[in-house]
């Protein structure tokens, strides 16, 4: 099983839908992160969480609802999103979140199309 | 505030050429970590390489080689002999200690390497 992993690969919803990203990682890491990468804007984070807690949450409009209901595992709940969340969805884990000291291992991501 | 400014969108070679990429950073902390990624068109982030502040010595990891000069706030990477298979995109990122592991991202440069 590779480190870090994510379903669906590829994920077409309307804006009315419901939907959820799932991140595993297979590393024995305790923080996990959502990441952002859409075509206009450089990789941007979205949620941080350590020891299950959530330590970050940059700003994120509450359409996009993280869970983590272990250190292996990490959601992302989706709900009346918008055309402009269209991107690719990326996960990533790490021993610690500490500020670098820990090196990031990131998910093949997710792309989103939101119609 | 944290950057790093990747100023170069493209590059393109033609196979065994080197091709070095840029990558300029703007911290007021002393203590930081410097990183290298590489996204394939598949979209995984795959890790290079991490680089803390306090170690300037360049480091050399097959046809990888990195350049770190605190005096010039860069961190550039050079691919010797470069192959088609090195076609991607190349982010450089930043992180300060206790910054809950944000990872301040450039804006990637892409490269391709034709046959």
């Amino acid at each position: 099983e590779t480190g870090v992993t994510q379903t669906p690969r590829h994920l077409v919803m309307g804006m009315t839908n419901k939907k959820s990203l799932k991140c595993e990682q297979h590393l024995g890491h305790n923080a996990m992160y959502w990441y952002k990468q859409s075509a206009k804007k450089p990789l941007e984070l979205m949620f941080v969480y350590n020891f299950k807690e959530q330590t970050e949450n940059n700003s994120v409009p509450s359409r996009f609802s993280p869970e983590c209901p272990n250190s292996s595992h990490l959601f992302l709940h989706l709900h009346t999103l918008q055309p402009e969340d269209s991107a690719l969805y990326l996960c990533a884990s790490s021993l610690l979140a500490g500020g670098g000291t820990d090196t990031q291992y990131f998910g093949p991501g997710t792309r989103l199309t939101v119609l | 505030a944290q950057k790093v400014t990747q100023a170069q969108t493209e590059i393109s070679v033609v196979e065994k050429e080197d091709v070095t990429l840029d990558c300029v950073y703007e911290t007021r902390d002393t203590t930081y970590y410097l990183f290298w990624y590489k996204q394939p068109p598949s979209g995984e982030l795959v890790f290079l390489i991490r680089r803390n502040s306090f170690d300037e010595q360049n480091e050399i990891s097959g046809r990888y080689s990195w350049n770190f000069q605190k005096s010039t706030s860069s961190f550039n990477f050079t691919i010797t002999a470069s192959q088609v298979v090195d076609s991607a995109v190349y982010f450089c990122a930043l992180s300060v200690v206790g910054s809950q592991g944000n990872l301040i991202f450039g804006k990637g440069t892409k490269l391709s390497v034709k046959p």
